[in-house]
């Protein structure tokens, strides 16, 4: 199973909303990885967790906060977003220890905030 | 500073060859990444390198010079499902979870 899931696919949010985007894979990889992607750009690195503790937050906004509960399942907390946080947003995962372990990513959540 | 450069489109022709260039300056260098994406999909994994050296994976060959911070891939017998946009990504040797992505390469293939 080389399978990154996603939900949900599609995603419209107004800026006093909450929600949450959630992520699972169960190839036991030990790094866990949050992506933002705006159209004709490349993957924007959000959040890292390895082993289940935060390793990297690339000065992401409050306003999107991650949680890793296991270590097959990563969450994206989202509140008070702005229409510019509009996006793809992709869930990724890898192997830990080394350096030539690819990203798996999964299908991603389009997200719009209104 | 850190910078990928990659060709912004290319176009080729069904059947032909077509190789897409990436030429890095980084800080550190632990290997570098080849993904493909089609159009609102998520990025695969095409290729890894991190010695210098052609790879090869069936249609898909990607080679890298370490001294020259240069990178190619080379996609055979094109079809047109290859039509997609093509990221280059290394990872710094400061971090061995961080990748520094290429604008990708829109590559169109026509018939």
């Amino acid at each position: 199973d080389t399978e990154v899931t996603q939900t949900p696919k599609h995603l419209v949010m107004g800026m006093t909303n909450k929600k949450s985007l959630k992520c699972e894979q169960h190839m036991g990889h030990r790094a866990m990885y949050w992506y933002k992607q705006k159209a004709k750009k490349p993957p924007e690195l959000m959040f890292v967790y390895s082993y289940e503790k935060l390793s990297i937050n690339e000065s992401v906004p409050s306003r999107f906060s991650p949680e890793c509960p296991n270590s097959s399942l990563l969450n994206l907390h989202l509140h008070a977003l702005q229409p510019e946080d509009s996006a793809l947003y992709l869930c990724a995962s890898s192997q830990e220890g080394g350096s030539g372990y690819e990203q798996y990513f999964g299908p991603g959540t389009r997200l719009t905030v209104t | 500073g850190q910078n990928i450069d990659q060709p912004t489109e290319m176009t080729a022709t069904e059947g032909a060859i077509v190789q897409i260039n990436c030429t890095y300056q980084t800080s550190g260098f632990n290997g570098l990444f080849w993904y493909q994406q089609h159009a609102g999909e998520a990025p695969t994994f095409l290729s890894y390198n991190v010695l210098d050296g052609l790879e090869e994976k069936g249609r898909f060959s990607s080679f890298l010079s370490r001294s020259k911070g240069y990178s190619y891939l080379l996609l055979k017998e094109l079809q047109m499902k290859d039509s997609a946009s093509y990221l280059c990504a290394v990872r710094n040797a400061g971090n061995n979870r961080k990748l520094i992505w290429g604008l990708g390469t829109s590559l169109a293939v026509n018939p």
